[in-house]
């Protein structure tokens, strides 16, 4: 039983390119949820997904962030014309439902994406 | 959601006990206590979950006071590899949505 799988697991790109982070939820989890950790920094919430919604993007950045959880397939964090500003460690979650609490385990995190732009 | 506080960071020795607090005096009684850690570059990991009572599992204890106002988690025999950054998080059971993750407690056991 695979848990949370992010690729890929370090990425480096060029300032101005773009950045495609993937990740994988576990079986029979629908909803998503993607994390920032900037160096030295707490963890801070994006982007919470259902297959082929967006329910909370709250803490996405207004402009060259994207995100979306198609039908079939993983969940894309796209970052257009990357700056250095965005270099961190991209965590995303996965549940089986949204609710907290009464449905027990809480989230699945995957490893991470390790983001460098140079 | 409710407001945790928790110490900055902690030392314990291997071995023993480890025992982190964590004050949630604005807690409502619909909020659960979750605790996560991160161990260094990897994502977090979930330890425990409780809503009044305690609870145990094989990773750790979570002793939730009466008022509920604050907790403990108990690292039983704590290893060199419990290092981490542990969070405290509260959380309404009837929520949908995303975990608030503060600073948390750097946890360093030594041996």
């Amino acid at each position: 039983n695979a848990g949370v799988m992010q690729n890929p697991r370090h990425l480096v790109r060029r300032r101005g390119q773009e950045a495609r982070l993937r990740c994988s939820p576990m079986k029979g989890h629908s909803h998503v949820y993607w994390y920032r950790q900037l160096p030295e920094e707490g963890l801070k919430f994006m982007v919470y997904l259902q297959k082929e919604n967006i329910i909370d993007e709250s803490g996405m950045p207004k402009e060259r962030f994207s995100a979306e959880f198609p039908k079939e397939g993983p969940s894309i964090l796209r970052i257009q014309q990357v700056v250095r500003g965005d270099s961190a460690a991209y965590f995303c979650a996965s549940s089986y439902t949204g609710l907290q609490g009464a449905y027990g385990y809480g989230y699945t995190f995957g490893s991470g994406t390790r983001l460098t732009v140079v | 959601d409710a407001k945790t506080t928790q110490p900055t960071s902690m030392d314990c020795a291997e071995g023993r006990a480890a025992n982190l607090p964590c004050n949630h005096s604005t807690i409502s009684g619909n909020e659960y206590v979750y605790w996560y850690r991160q161990i260094h570059s990897q994502g977090p990991q979930y330890i425990i979950h409780g809503l009044k009572n305690n609870e145990t599992n094989e990773m750790a204890s979570l002793i939730i006071t009466e008022d509920r106002k604050s907790s403990t988690l108990i690292l039983p025999h704590a290893t060199l590899r419990d290092t981490a950054v542990y969070y405290c998080i509260v959380r309404s059971g009837g929520s949908q949505g995303n975990l608030i993750f503060g600073k948390g407690t750097k946890l360093s056991v030594k041996p």
